[in-house]
């Protein structure tokens, strides 16, 4: 098993671009989430989806969309890049649905850096 | 809502030394509660986790964490540091299925030779 996948693993854009973060999971599991990492700020959650067909914001949603194509996938789109926007993004995901005592693995992350 | 507070963003411990990272936790209901870690350039990855069956659990690479109510706490402990220890711990709170993982803002970890 991979685990949980994310492309690309860094990327550099200029302002007002627009990119796609990928992440894929091969552990059939129900819930996915994208989280970006500051430094002296943790982890904050931008969006998760509980399972294939659903998606709800989390604590930091505003300049992201999300899609869940499917079981395995769930890609996050930045549709105009600000610099605010430079981090780290990790994809993470659990099973067998949204419990709380459930582990979250996670993916390498990709680091942003928006000019 | 609930929420996590890690005390001191940077810890630094002599190699053999006890090591220490503290979580306190705030949260109306029994939480669920996480210790992950991350070594540099990496995702994280799952220390250990308290889920109400055992207050003192045991996690991998030597760790454990006990889980104390009348505290609010769930602090991380091994008795003795290794370099390869060195890296950035999260505590992270969960309470209810429609709520995901909230996480606190990290503790690096430094190991001294």
């Amino acid at each position: 098993n991979a685990g949980v996948t994310q492309t690309p693993k860094f990327q550099v854009l200029k302002t007002g671009q627009s990119m796609t973060l990928q992440c894929a999971q091969d552990m059939n599991h129900n819930s996915m989430y994208w989280y970006r990492q500051d430094p002296g700020m943790g982890l904050r959650l931008i969006y998760y989806s509980a399972s294939e067909g659903t998606t709800d914001k989390g604590e930091v949603p505003n300049g992201y969309n999300v899609s869940r194509l499917n079981k395995r996938e769930f890609s996050l789109r930045l549709e105009s890049a600000a610099p605010s926007q430079t981090s780290v993004y990790f994809c993470a995901s659990s099973s067998p649905r949204l419990r709380p005592q459930e582990t979250q693995y996670f993916g390498p992350g990709t680091r942003l850096l928006v000019l | 809502a609930q929420s996590v507070t890690q005390l001191g963003s940077h810890v630094s411990v002599s190699e053999g030394a006890l090591v220490l990272l503290r979580c306190n936790y705030s949260s109306s209901v029994p939480p669920y509660l996480f210790w992950y870690v991350q070594y540099p350039n990496q995702g994280l990855q799952l220390l250990l986790k308290y889920t109400s069956a055992a207050t003192l659990v045991k996690g991998i690479n030597g760790f454990e964490a006990e889980f104390k109510k009348s505290e609010t706490s769930f602090h991380l402990t091994k008795p003795s540091a290794h370099m390869s220890d060195a890296a950035e711990y999260f505590c992270a709170v969960s309470v209810t299925g429609n709520t995901p993982l909230v996480f606190g803002k990290g503790t690096r970890l430094s190991v001294i030779a």
